[in-house]
C-alpha cells in the first residue's frame, strides 16, 4: 500500500518568516495530494491540495509543489503568522471514493 | 448542515469492555472512513466505505469491525477494548456527486471522539 514519509516533524520559525513541509510518497499511481491543519484540539481540516496533472499550486501565502517523477511533494507557507501554529498533515490518494493515506504530521511553531 | 457528527465525545472503558462509535454525514458523500489519531503517528486509516454497501481494512484494522448502516451512516466497534486502542478516533467522509477533478476526494472530519481504556 501507500506510504507518505513528511519532515521535519517540528519546525519553528520567526513571525514574518517562510516554512517549508516536504512529503515524499510510494505509489506512482497517486494522485491526488492535499494538506491538512490542525490546530490544538479541533479536526483537520483541508488547506489546499494539487493533483497529478499540476506541478505547482498556490492560494494567498501557501503554495504546494509536486515533483511526480521524484514522488515527493512540498507546502509553502510564506509571511508566517502567529495563527499558522498548528500541526500540518501532508497526504496521497489515487483517485477519486479511495483511501487517503497520511503522513505523520509537522508540528510548526511560528514565534512572535 | 451539521456536516459530520460523531458521539460520543468522551469515553472510558476497561479492558475487555466493548463500544461503538458511531457517525453521521449529511453531505451525501459517497465514502466514508475512520481514523485513529496517536502523538506522533498521525493519522492511521483503521477501515473505510468507498460506497455504501462496502467496506475495506485500512492500515491498522486489528481488534475493530465496521458497519455502514446505509449513505450516512458508518459505525466503529470494539468488541473487546485494550489499553492499546487509546487514542483519538476521527470519522471522515468525502466524495459527493461532481466527480474527482471537482472535489470529491475532500475529506470532512467529525470533531473526534477520546477513548481511554484503562
Amino acid at each position: 500500500g501507500e506510504n507518505v514519509e513528511q519532515h521535519p516533524s517540528t519546525l519553528s520559525v520567526q513571525e514574518g518568516d517562510s516554512a517549508v513541509i516536504k512529503c515524499t510518497y510510494s505509489d506512482s499511481a497517486s494522485n491526488y495530494f492535499p494538506w491538512y491543519k490542525q490546530e490544538l484540539g479541533k479536526r483537520p481540516q483541508l488547506i489546499i491540495d494539487i493533483r497529478s496533472n499540476v506541478g505547482e499550486k498556490k492560494d494567498q501565502r501557501i503554495a504546494v509543489t509536486l515533483n511526480k517523477t521524484a514522488k515527493h511533494f512540498s507546502l509553502h507557507i510564506t509571511e508566517t503568522q502567529p495563527e499558522d501554529s498548528a500541526v500540518y498533515f501532508c497526504a496521497a490518494s489515487i483517485g477519486s471514493y479511495q483511501k487517503v493515506t497520511f503522513g505523520t504530521g509537522t508540528k510548526l511553531q511560528v514565534i512572535p | 448542515n451539521a456536516g459530520v457528527t460523531q458521539t460520543p465525545k468522551f469515553q472510558v472503558l476497561k479492558t475487555g469492555q466493548s463500544m461503538t462509535l458511531q457517525c453521521a454525514q449529511d453531505m451525501n458523500h459517497n465514502s466514508m472512513y475512520w481514523y485513529r489519531q496517536d502523538p506522533g503517528m498521525g493519522l492511521r486509516l483503521i477501515y473505510y466505505s468507498a460506497s455504501e454497501g462496502t467496506t475495506d481494512k485500512g492500515e491498522v484494522p486489528n481488534g475493530y469491525n465496521v458497519s455502514r448502516l446505509n449513505k450516512r451512516e458508518f459505525s466503529l466497534r470494539l468488541e473487546s477494548a485494550a489499553p492499546s486502542q487509546t487514542s483519538v478516533y476521527f470519522c471522515a467522509s468525502s466524495g459527493g456527486s461532481r466527480g474527482f477533478l471537482t472535489g470529491a476526494n475532500v475529506l470532512t472530519f467529525g470533531a473526534g471522539s477520546r477513548l481511554t481504556v484503562l
